[in-house]
């Protein structure tokens, strides 16, 4: 049971343009949301997120936004650059919850080429 | 600031042999999570500790998959027996509290063959 779907394996930018990666979820007790980034080789890093009481942050080129209605966020990379190339984990987590368990999508790999 | 360490970074077994991971969170971070991330998948929770004790192990398959965290800090996880199908990166993480940002070690490549 997917509860947070990535539903674009792979997406390729030019260099300088905008990466648009998105996200849909399932379960509506989600109020928290997370993009981490991966490298081969290496573990998920933290990149960005938003709290459900928002619809937008913003950091530095990374932007999510949040669509409560639709159940759906979006992470826009502008302008996308070489090293953005990489493995984008969407996750989500219901801080009601006492258990704190971090629901991952299965990954989108953005390529940007020069 | 130190990062979540893990080792080995890889580990080639065959079928029915056991295997053992390990994992030290960073320095006060009262969380630590096992995840199993199979290729072309996203990570999936295998067990959560706040401090040492077990707060949601019901991923786990408990039948050939164990894990502790003694004195709340380090953690094992093991494997007997492995099957071919246990082959993914296991990813160890840790987090301050609960519901707080993971950070997540480089992780352990198994294959099984």
């Amino acid at each position: 049971d997917q509860q947070v779907k990535q539903n674009s394996p792979s997406l390729s930018v030019q260099e300088g343009r905008i990466s648009i990666l998105n996200c849909d979820y399932t379960n509506s007790m989600f109020d928290y949301f997370l993009w981490y980034k991966k490298y081969p080789a290496e573990g998920p890093t933290f990149l960005i997120s938003i709290s459900s009481i928002k619809d937008k942050n913003e950091d530095g080129r990374f932007t999510v936004f949040l669509n409560k209605s639709a159940k759906h966020l979006s992470l826009h990379i502008v302008p996308s650059q070489p090293g953005d190339s990489a493995v984008y984990f969407c996750a989500a987590i219901s801080r009601g919850s006492t258990l704190g368990r971090l629901y991952f999508g299965r990954g989108t790999q953005l390529t940007v080429w020069p | 600031e130190a990062g979540v360490a893990q080792s080995p970074r890889y580990k080639i077994i065959e079928k029915r042999q056991s295997v053992a991971f390990w994992c030290n969170p960073i320095s006060g971070h009262a969380t630590l999570y096992w995840y199993q991330q199979i290729l072309g998948q996203g990570p999936k929770l295998l067990i959560q500790f706040q401090n040492n004790g077990v707060v949601d192990d019901s991923q786990l398959p408990k039948d050939r998959f164990s894990a502790e965290r003694l004195k709340g800090v380090d953690s094992t996880l093991k494997i007997q027996p492995a099957k071919l199908e246990d082959s993914a990166v296991y990813l160890c993480a840790s987090s301050p509290g609960p519901n707080e940002k993971l950070f997540f070690g480089s992780g352990t490549q198994l294959s099984v063959l």
